[in-house]
């Protein structure tokens, strides 16, 4: 199975700033057809998860352009600017490579 | 707008089964996949494995495989899964998701509320 790897915040992030959430792959996510097969999700408190970013760097429809996804074939980043209090919860990478789908084991984010 | 409401709380005894389901509004589930998502208390998430509602096609992730049954009722517009011989470890909250707008029936952009199972003699 493919593992993915999340880092840690260093929490709390001051209002206003931003927050780089950071996600390794243990194989390349990158396919032969150019497209990289990673998914970004977010779960608020008490509530289902939602989705972010997919294809590494595409923004879901409705997600703030304050979110921004990035990487390479293995590493990746989400980067929020000017987090929000909204913005708090759990962040998941997620890959759609290879069955069975794999999840990072979250990255908390809390606001100051 | 696409809803995805599941059944109730169950709890069920070791060794029961327990069914859920996860019915769509909105949207015909034949266009898409139906997948299920398992959340351990405090832990993260885990994928159970995905049915094609056109077919009913299934693939589970390997350590699944004898515990869920994926089925959907396109007449319905409803999915299924059915959890056998329930143990402590299957405790969970269990999450049906779906695609609707993004360009692959892998990314999972409309979820369910989440239905909370709690195994318990």
């Amino acid at each position: 199975d493919i593992v993915m790897t999340q880092g840690a915040l260093p929490n709390p992030v001051p209002s206003g700033e931003s927050a780089s959430i950071t996600c390794q792959s243990s194989k390349s996510l990158l396919y032969s057809d150019g497209k990289t097969y990673l998914n970004w999700y977010l779960q608020r408190p008490g509530q289902s998860p939602q989705l972010l970013i997919y294809w590494m760097s595409t923004r879901a429809s409705g997600v703030s352009d304050r979110f921004s996804g990035s990487g390479s074939g293995t590493d990746f980043t989400l980067k929020i600017s000017r987090v929000e209090a909204e913005d708090v919860g759990v962040y998941y990478c997620q890959q759609f490579l290879e069955f069975p789908l794999t999840f990072g084991s979250g990255t908390k984010l809390e606001i100051k | 707008e696409v809803q995805l409401q599941q059944s109730g709380a169950e709890l069920g005894k070791p060794g029961t089964s327990v069914k859920l389901s996860c019915k769509v509004s909105g949207y015909n589930i034949r266009n898409t996949y139906m997948h299920w998502v398992n959340q351990r208390p405090g832990k993260g998430l885990e994928w159970i494995g995905r049915i094609d509602p056109a077919n009913g096609n299934t693939i589970y992730a390997e350590k699944f495989k004898s515990k869920a049954t994926l089925t959907a009722d396109t007449s319905s517009n409803t999915a299924y899964m059915q959890l056998s011989q329930l143990k402590s470890d299957d405790t969970a909250i269990y999450f049906c998701a779906v695609t609707i707008a993004a360009t692959s029936h892998y990314v999972m952009d409309a979820w369910g509320q989440g239905a909370s199972v709690t195994v318990s003699s």
